[in-house]
């Protein structure tokens, strides 16, 4: 069954911590997404991989294919980072559709 | 660019009422997609399209109908809406060559109750 798992399902951090969030699936991939959602928000897309390794502004996003896990990573972590973050896989034999994982909510305090 | 336009934003039905969903975009993607996001739980796929006249279903497609008439627009028909279907609605496009995707785009959602 292809799945996809995030943890954890709910992080609270302090501002200036360093955030990580992870994100397996279950089969072999074409890619993976991250999302970002703010409350009450729609989805904008963060990070497209395939492989390796991504960096946008505090933004970090990695994968590993051999362990099918992928980690999102936030530096300096701020207030504004407060949303739901989601994983989302398009399966190597799944057409063009995307299997979501249930998200990780972080909230940063100041 | 707009990108990928919904409407409405938020919308009260009554049990056994019918309503259609807008979705258009404007970046000339091929592929279309309705999810719906409950409490808790990922985004389930409702229906999607290939392509102008393509539709096919998703995880999720009763009580659910969509047509696909134009590259640009995909809209959503419920049809005797029921409270299960409480719930925010996304669509979203893509475009894809069959060998690479380029990436997602989402629009802000429909949040829709019905009562």
């Amino acid at each position: 069954k292809n799945e996809v798992e995030q943890s954890p399902q709910n992080l609270t951090a302090q501002e200036g911590e360093f955030i990580t969030i992870n994100c397996s699936y279950s089969v072999g991939i074409s890619a993976l997404h991250w999302l970002q959602q703010h409350p009450g928000g729609g989805i904008v897309s963060l990070f497209m991989l395939s492989s390796g390794k991504k960096k946008h502004g505090r933004l970090i996003a990695t994968i590993n294919i051999q362990e099918k896990h992928s980690s999102l990573h936030i530096t300096a972590s701020h207030p504004r980072d407060s949303a739901v973050y989601i994983c989302a896989v398009r399966f190597r034999f799944g057409n063009e559709k995307l299997t979501f994982g249930t998200g990780t909510r972080l909230t940063i305090i100041p | 660019n707009a990108g990928v336009t919904q409407t409405p934003k938020f919308r009260i039905l009554k049990i056994g009422q019918s309503m259609t969903l807008q979705c258009a975009q404007d970046m000339n993607h091929n592929y279309m997609y309705w999810y719906r996001q409950d409490p808790g739980m990922g985004l389930k796929l409702i229906y999607y399209s290939v392509g102008a006249g393509i539709t096919d279903k998703g995880e999720v497609p009763n009580g659910y109908n969509v047509s696909r008439s134009t590259t640009e627009d995909f809209p959503l028909r419920l049809e005797l809406a029921a409270p299960s279907q409480t719930s925010v609605y996304f669509c979203a496009s893509s475009y894809s060559t069959g060998e690479y995707n380029y990436g997602y785009t989402f629009g802000s959602g429909t949040r829709l109750t019905v009562v």
